[in-house]
């Protein structure tokens, strides 16, 4: 079946400091991938996305590239901030007809210290 | 402003009682979720449902139920509530449009089973 695989965390950073978070998946098919993004508290929120090989979802200063030969879908960030501490989720969502559901990674806790 | 509310946002129980948990949304999304996350484990779906009368089993469905009677509502039921039941739960929805696989969430319920 379908599966994402982060890295253990918790990642702790220095501001300014560049971040990277991996993930790979399987999965059958051409999946569309996400990051979503937890902060203390509150409920997930979608970081960024790509629906096909080769495209780079990119918000807030993130960025990911969908890497088919690899099955990755590594996050990346030139320099955080400390309003980046937050638990990241990789996600994946199988190809195909009417399936809506998300196969989510475990999580990854960044902690960014000033 | 359309939104995903939950309800209660804490919650204490007594093993052996059941417990519902509500969930609305305001987007007049077809697609409803509902996760618990759990240290070590991330999101894991409970159940989702695509339309209303519909409803399916994901991952950790044993002990809970849900009925989708309309479109806003998505109740989550613990029938009979287990200590391994202790978790954050957090619903989700989606519109269910192919190129739009974006889930919202809401705020999340702490469910304490004593």
């Amino acid at each position: 079946g379908d599966s994402v695989t982060q890295m253990e965390g918790p990642v702790t950073l220095s501001e300014e400091a560049f971040l990277t978070i991996n993930c790979t998946y399987t999965a059958t098919g051409y999946p569309s991938l996400f990051w979503y993004v937890q902060y203390p508290g509150e409920g997930l929120q979608l970081l960024l996305k790509a629906t096909k090989a080769d495209d780079k979802g990119s918000n807030k200063g993130f960025e990911a590239t969908y890497r088919k030969e690899t099955t990755s879908f590594h996050l990346e960030k030139g320099s955080v901030q400390v309003s980046d501490s937050a638990v990241y989720f990789c996600a994946l969502r199988t190809s195909g007809g009417s399936n809506y559901k998300l196969t989510f990674g475990k999580g990854t806790l960044l902690t960014v210290n000033p | 402003d359309a939104e995903i509310t939950q309800s209660p946002r804490h919650k204490i129980t007594e093993t052996g009682r059941q417990v519902t948990l509500a969930c609305h949304q305001t987007w007049n999304h077809n697609n409803m979720f509902w996760y618990r996350q759990d240290l070590g484990h991330g999101l894991r779906l409970i159940h989702y449902s695509y339309g209303v009368q519909d409803t399916n089993k994901g991952e950790v469905s044993d002990g809970y139920s849900v009925s989708r009677s309309n479109t806003e509502d998505l109740p989550l039921t613990l029938e009979s509530a287990a200590s391994s039941q202790t978790s954050v739960y957090f619903c989700a929805s989606s519109v269910g449009l192919a190129g739009n696989n974006e889930q919202f969430f809401g705020p999340g319920t702490r469910l304490t089973v004593l």
